[in-house]
């Protein structure tokens, strides 16, 4: 069984741009989360999709935005990036079932200049 | 204030040396709780996790938690820590529908 993909791995951008981020959860799974990991905030929960639904939604300001397709694979969009805005995301997903294990892909790295 | 703590940014351990990293939580109520790897360019792995019952959970690769509700902590050990166990330790509750993680515990491991 094919983990959860992320793509892309890398990325560098500029104060201003928008961007696109994408996850492939596992097969089957319904839910995609999504976390923003920095070293001096720690992992910070973003936001859930559950049936192309957003489901829960972290404190996190409307620059940051997501939806989820009919395969269940995720998009995160970030518009007018921040330096701050610099981190790894990481996309987990799960089968859906409350606090069922959500499995993590490797995350794309975002910098911006 | 709702919060996960793990008091320990850093810990190093001799390879074969018993570890215990802590995590203390503050919540109303008792949360899911789990513990979470992350080794270095990789995204994060699930030890472990507890929802009720036995208040002892074992995990994968030799892990095991303790949930002690008098303490609010779920604290993980291992009785001998392989050089592959070098990471970076995360301590998470559920409360509702979030997840939220604490700050992480790097852990090094001195052959």
């Amino acid at each position: 069984k094919a983990g959860v993909t992320q793509t892309p791995r890398y990325l560098i951008k500029t104060r201003g741009q928008q961007v696109t981020l994408s996850c492939s959860p596992i097969s089957g799974h319904r839910s995609v989360s999504w976390y923003q990991q920095t070293p001096g905030q720690g992992l910070q929960f973003l936001f859930e999709y559950f049936s192309e639904t957003q489901r829960n939604k972290g404190n996190f300001p409307g620059r940051f935005s997501g939806r989820q397709f009919s395969n269940s694979r995720s998009e995160m969009n970030v518009s007018t990036l921040e330096l701050g805005d610099s981190a790894l995301y990481l996309c987990a997903s799960s089968s859906g079932t409350k606090y069922n294990e959500q499995f993590f892909g490797p995350g794309t790295r975002l910098t911006v200049l | 204030a709702q919060s996960v703590t793990q008091p320990d940014i850093h810990i190093t351990v001799s390879e074969g040396a018993s570890l215990e990293l802590r995590c203390n939580y503050s919540y109303g109520a008792t949360p899911y709780l789990f513990w979470y790897v992350q080794s270095p360019g990789q995204g994060l792995q699930l030890l472990l996790k507890y929802f009720s019952g036995d208040t002892l959970v074992q995990g994968i690769k030799g892990f095991e938690a303790e949930f002690k509700r008098s303490q609010s902590s779920f604290n993980l050990r291992k009785p001998s820590v392989h050089w592959s166990d070098a990471a970076e330790y995360f301590c998470a509750v559920a409360p509702r529908d979030d997840m939220r993680f604490g700050a992480g515990t790097r852990l090094t491991v001195k052959p």
